[in-house]
């Protein structure tokens, strides 16, 4: 079963608002989860690191204050596009360690499209 | 900075073995992973291998590490139709991976 879970799967926005996407981790606590960005037929690229109580760690190219990332909790990492525009449309998708073996699980991944 | 490469798309037939190829430039990697992404969905774990080993068997999944080339391979054995997906090798960085590019896996009866 999941380990690692976003929502919402889908979320269409007008240009111009912004839209949260939630990424949890169940039955674990996560102390960092990872955000990434996958463009149409495109490889994944990190985005930032969050940390839990800290300020997220960006990548270099991304926008900290479009791409809002807050890690309130041990459970919960929340990314939050600001002031979206179409070209924000793509494929996010976290991460967190998990397991004996220290596997990184991804969540379902949230597809946003910005009209 | 690290890169991970792989070839781009391949098409085999179905029952027979696929082999994708895989190159990174980390060498402290710590470990190697294999993701599955099926059209319109996330990421499916298929497997992982740790960087002291060079080989990990899993059912029809063979991995094949050669440290020394910085090359990992992904073998399926009797390829089906579920099989086409597009599969990405991911190198380990700390808790950060590094994604390659992707190669697209397509399966004709």
């Amino acid at each position: 079963g999941a380990v690692v879970s976003q929502h919402p799967s889908r979320v269409i926005c007008k240009s111009g608002t912004s839209v949260k996407i939630e990424c949890r981790s169940l039955d674990f606590q996560a102390t960092t989860m990872f955000w990434y960005r996958q463009f149409p037929k495109q490889s994944l690229m990190l985005m930032a690191t969050s940390n839990e109580g800290s300020k997220a760690t960006y990548e270099q190219g991304v926008e900290k204050d479009k791409f809002l990332i807050n890690h309130a909790s041990l459970t919960l990492s929340t990314l939050t596009v600001t002031s979206a525009h179409p070209e924000d449309s793509s494929f996010y998708i976290c991460s967190a360690r998990w397991g004996p073996g220290n596997t990184i699980y991804f969540g379902e991944g949230s597809w946003l499209t910005v009209v | 900075g690290e890169d991970v490469e792989q070839s781009l798309f391949l098409s085999v037939r179905e029952g027979d073995s696929s082999v994708i190829n895989c190159t990174y430039t980390d060498s402290s990697s710590t470990y190697l992973y294999w993701y599955k992404q099926e059209p319109g969905a996330g990421l499916q774990l298929l497997t992982y291998i740790f960087s002291n080993m060079d080989m990990k068997q899993d059912q029809r999944l063979t991995v094949l590490l050669n440290k020394k080339d910085k090359h990992l391979s992904l073998r399926i054995a009797d390829t089906q139709t579920g099989d086409s997906a597009i599969y990405f090798c991911a190198e380990r960085d700390t808790d950060k991976l590094i994604f390659g590019t992707g190669t697209r896996l397509q399966v004709f009866p």
